[in-house]
């Protein structure tokens, strides 16, 4: 059971925008910036959108994030095929062991 | 360009010990909090560990604490992650990675514990 909450499974058509949720609470998302990976099958996890909403040099900016509270958004919009990967969302949690937490991760489909 | 190679995975018995190592290159090592996550096989992703610039803070998942320790060596531009008293579950790819939360990432080194 992870501490932030994905949906195990999104999809979606070439073209069509997709967002991705990720559920926290007040000591991780409420309080601390929220982090996105990409991870294409067979390979190590990268950045795609750090500090809610900055994307890294080399990221498109077909990809976005957004947070309110204490949850947090991923969109993609005019999805591709190379975009077929698992997504996680990460975030500092204040709670008494203080450490990083990760969602469940995000399978997305692109039908 | 950012680099970071793990090393020292393989098979070892529930019980056994095992250290990681992950040589950095492309970038000021001093000057970053690095990190160990773990993916199991066909899981998600684990945060292990962290451990800031100096070294004096470091952080672990509960799961590992007391069996794991995390600890940099700025002068070879090493990081590493001493496995003690290992298990079943802790088996997974271990990745090196850069920044309290992470910017960059290694390949990973895979820790299989089993009999």
């Amino acid at each position: 059971q992870s501490v932030l909450t994905q949906p195990p499974s999104a999809s979606g058509t070439p073209g069509q925008r997709v967002t991705i949720s990720c559920s926290g609470s007040s000591s991780n998302i409420g309080s601390n910036y929220v982090y996105w990976y990409q991870q294409l099958p067979g390979t190590a996890p990268k950045l795609l959108i750090y500090r809610n909403n900055q994307r890294p040099s080399g990221v498109p900016d077909r990809f976005s994030g957004s947070k309110s509270g204490t949850s947090a958004s991923l969109a993609i919009s005019g999805l591709r095929s190379e975009d077929e990967a698992d997504y996680y969302c990460a975030a500092w949690d204040d709670s008494l062991s203080a450490h990083v937490v990760f969602g469940g991760g995000t399978k997305l489909t692109v039908l | 360009e950012v680099q970071l190679v793990e090393s020292g995975g393989g098979l070892v018995q529930p019980g056994g010990s095992l250290r990681l190592s992950c040589a950095a290159s492309g970038f000021t090592f001093s000057s970053y909090w690095m990190s160990w996550v773990r993916q199991a096989p066909g899981k998600g992703l684990e945060w292990v560990a962290n451990i800031k610039q100096d070294g004096s803070e470091k952080y672990y998942v509960d799961s590992v604490k007391g069996r794991f320790t995390i600890s940099r060596d700025n002068a070879k531009n090493s990081l590493y992650l001493q496995m003690n008293s290992l298990r079943a579950e802790d088996t997974a790819v271990y990745y090196c990675a850069r920044g309290k939360l992470p910017d960059y990432w290694g390949q990973g080194t895979l820790v299989t514990v089993s009999s």
